[in-house]
């Protein structure tokens, strides 16, 4: 089974509106964390957001904010204001285990949003 | 430039040929990573290391491929009789151990191995 699931190859948001990006998990770890990246065409990898898996609140960073829904294994990426510099591809990734022990990450397929003037 | 740098950021190499990449980390972060990703796809976990220990290995990690942290600080990849299903692009993260942190990695801009 996959570990990280991204439903939507690619994305269109209007400028100045708001998207949403889906990822589902899968872990029977009780301890995790859930991270967004970016990679512009440039090919970077950014770090956007993070959300650990005993935090109750959601995560925000400025214009990005994670939609964490622990039941529903799910944490999808919301952007809001868009903006043209924020076409990439977006990948959602999981680091399995307790804090501090390293475990390896895994990363999901991606989605490619385009922002439209 | 304080961040994870790589280098070289791009090689070609005919099949066969050995191929060495250099990750340098930001100078306090403890673990280091390396990540093969292809056209398409997000990145794909190939070993890491905390200090100079290499700490786990994927088991999609031919015996070809090799890395290295000797002191603890930069590190290097081997990839030894390169077959054109290895040209991809290298991806080296770093991060910071520590319990109470988000153990966010922070990625160099990778190296595109091109293998003809």
């Amino acid at each position: 089974a996959q570990k990280i699931t991204q439903t939507q190859p690619g994305m269109f948001v209007q400028e100045k509106e708001a998207v949403t990006l889906d990822c589902t998990y899968d872990t029977s770890d009780q301890s995790y964390g859930l991270f967004w990246y970016k990679q512009p065409s440039s090919g970077e990898m950014i770090f956007l957001i993070y959300q650990g898996s005993y935090d109750e609140q959601n995560a925000t960073e400025g214009r990005y904010s994670l939609n964490f829904q622990k039941a529903r294994k799910s944490a999808n990426l919301v952007i809001s204001a868009s903006q043209l510099g924020d076409s990439a591809m977006y990948f959602c990734a999981m680091r399995e285990g307790k804090l501090g022990t390293g475990n390896q990450f895994y990363f999901g397929t991606g989605t490619s949003l385009t922002v439209i003037p | 430039d304080t961040g994870v740098s790589q280098n070289p950021r791009h090689k070609i190499t005919k099949r066969g040929q050995n191929v060495t990449f250099r990750c340098d980390p930001i100078s306090e972060h403890n673990r280091l990573y390396w990540y093969r990703q292809t056209l398409g796809q997000g990145p794909e976990f190939l070993t890491y290391f905390q200090n100079e220990a290499q700490l786990e290995k994927s088991r999609l990690l031919s015996d070809r491929f090799s890395a290295e942290r000797p002191k603890g600080s930069f590190s290097t990849l081997e990839i030894q009789r390169t077959e054109q299903g290895d040209s991809a692009m290298y991806l080296c993260a770093s991060s910071l151990a520590a319990l109470r942190s988000s153990v966010t990695q922070y990625f160099g801009p990778g190296t595109r191995l091109t293998v003809l």
